[in-house]
């Protein structure tokens, strides 16, 4: 079965740091642009982070410029998501996803709730 | 990288049309057919119901449509059924990024 699973959420305290992990199973994952995209409690959807096949290619939303990295490890199957530098307006829900042909996310995960509070 | 508009909300009777717009500008929605939309029942992860403006994805009902006209594109839902009443998103390429719409909440009356 075709998926993609996030962990790594939870409660961190401003100024803190969290890293995001993305398990995907069932294709080829190493051939997909994947990304980051959250939803703030009741807000609407933002994308963040995209990254190419090989990695060697990343693009990010301004308002996480120098706070967030994305990065894979296609050996591993795997996307992740460094957030450093938190802030309360950082909490949401953070979905991973994969870009079928590079112009639509295809394939969500379930999200993983990040929580930025003392 | 401002959001997409979209109105807050529209409503119609099971049977019955809806259309939603998403307003961007020549950057995004207007320099690009890669418009996608997605549709999200609450706590759960959207899905997608258009891509590249006016395709859909397989197992979508086609009911579903997409179209556009210069910087605004649209879904319209037809024969409205309960199970459409949801939130829904567009989405853009831009020059080096996404843009997600603002998000419409379709209610079925």
């Amino acid at each position: 079965e075709v998926s993609l699973v996030e962990s790594g959420g939870g409660l961190v305290q401003p100024g803190g740091s969290l890293r995001l992990s993305c398990a995907a199973s069932g294709f080829f994952f190493s051939n997909y642009w994947v990304a980051w995209v959250r939803q703030a409690p009741g807000e609407g959807l933002e994308w963040l982070a995209n990254i190419n096949q090989d990695g060697t290619t990343k693009y990010y939303v301004d308002s996480v410029k120098g706070r967030f990295t994305i990065s894979r490890d296609n050996a591993k199957n795997s996307l992740s998501l460094l957030m450093d530098s938190l802030r309360g307006e950082d909490t949401a829900v953070y979905y991973c996803g994969r870009w079928g042909g590079g112009t639509w996310i295809d394939l969500w995960g379930q999200g993983t709730l990040v929580t930025v509070s003392s | 990288q401002s959001a997409l508009t979209q109105p807050r909300s529209v409503s119609g009777s099971p049977g019955q049309s809806v259309t939603i717009s998403c307003t961007g500008t020549s950057s995004d929605v207007g320099g690009y057919n890669y418009v996608s939309w997605y549709q999200q029942h609450p706590g759960k992860a959207p899905k997608p119901m258009i891509y590249d403006v006016n395709k859909r994805p397989s197992g979508v009902s086609d009911r579903f449509s997409g179209s556009k006209s210069g910087n605004t594109a649209s879904l319209t839902i037809s024969g409205l059924q309960t199970e459409d009443e949801a939130d829904y998103y567009c989405c853009s390429r831009a020059p080096t990024s996404y843009v997600f719409g603002t998000g419409t909440k379709v209610t079925v009356l």
